[in-house]
């Protein structure tokens, strides 16, 4: 199975911050990686497929971009409504599809 | 607009049985692989099923292989997950969601199972 390691856990940052959330692919997945958001009580969101294809909706200050099996979403001008979940998600080979674990941003 | 909405959670004894419902609008059903994912309460998400957009492939987590059934009618635009054998471990909010990037995602319906 693909390991996705997720890092960091959980992050701290300023509004209008830049941030920067990673995903390690344990082999090869061929760009094959999404990135979802989820607010509390909510289903996760689609914000990245592709690793870097903005999904329709999603603000601009959302990319994702990738280097060998290192996957990264970076957030710009961090926004109060952004403090919430991330996860990354591999959809190269399955089964099964793995997320990463997580990462919970809060707003300093 | 594209709705997943599920149903048929609650709360069932260890060994029970129950069969999830999702019903999709807004998009052609019948094209798409749908899924279903899971996520116990404060944890992550755990894929556990994959059914092809014409039943003619079906894939499953190895935590549920054997005991979860994922089935499907494009007639009637729906999604099934049938659970056997329930443990306190399958306890969890069950979300459907649609095709290979999972870009929509159902609100979730929560099955618990407790004795």
């Amino acid at each position: 199975d693909i390991q996705m390691t997720q890092s960091p856990a959980s992050l701290s940052a300023s509004l209008g911050e830049t941030v920067t959330i990673e995903c390690l692919a344990s082999e090869d997945i061929y760009s094959n990686l999404a990135w979802y958001q989820q607010k509390p009580g909510k289903s996760p969101q689609l914000l990245i497929y592709d690793a870097s294809s903005l999904q329709d909706g999603v603000p601009s200050r959302f990319s994702g971009s990738e280097s060998g099996t290192q996957y990264s979403l970076e957030i710009n001008s961090l926004q109060s409504e952004d403090a919430v979940t991330y996860f990354c998600q591999q959809h190269h080979d399955y089964p099964p599809f793995t997320f990463g674990s997580g990462t919970k941003l809060e707003i300093k | 607009e594209v709705q997943l909405v599920e149903s048929g959670g609650g709360l069932v004894k260890p060994g029970s049985s129950l069969k999830l419902s999702c019903v999709a609008s807004g998009f052609t059903f019948s094209s798409y692989g749908m899924h279903w994912i899971r996520q116990a309460p404060k944890k992550g998400l755990e894929w556990i099923a994959l059914i092809y957009y014409d039943s003619s492939n079906k894939y499953y987590a190895d935590s549920v292989k054997g005991r979860f059934t994922i089935s499907r009618d494009n007639s009637k635009n729906t999604l099934y997950l049938e659970m056997n054998s329930l443990r306190s471990e399958d306890t969890a909010m069950y979300y459907c969601a649609k095709g290979a990037a999972f870009d929509y995602w159902g609100q979730g319906v929560m099955v618990t199972v407790s004795s």
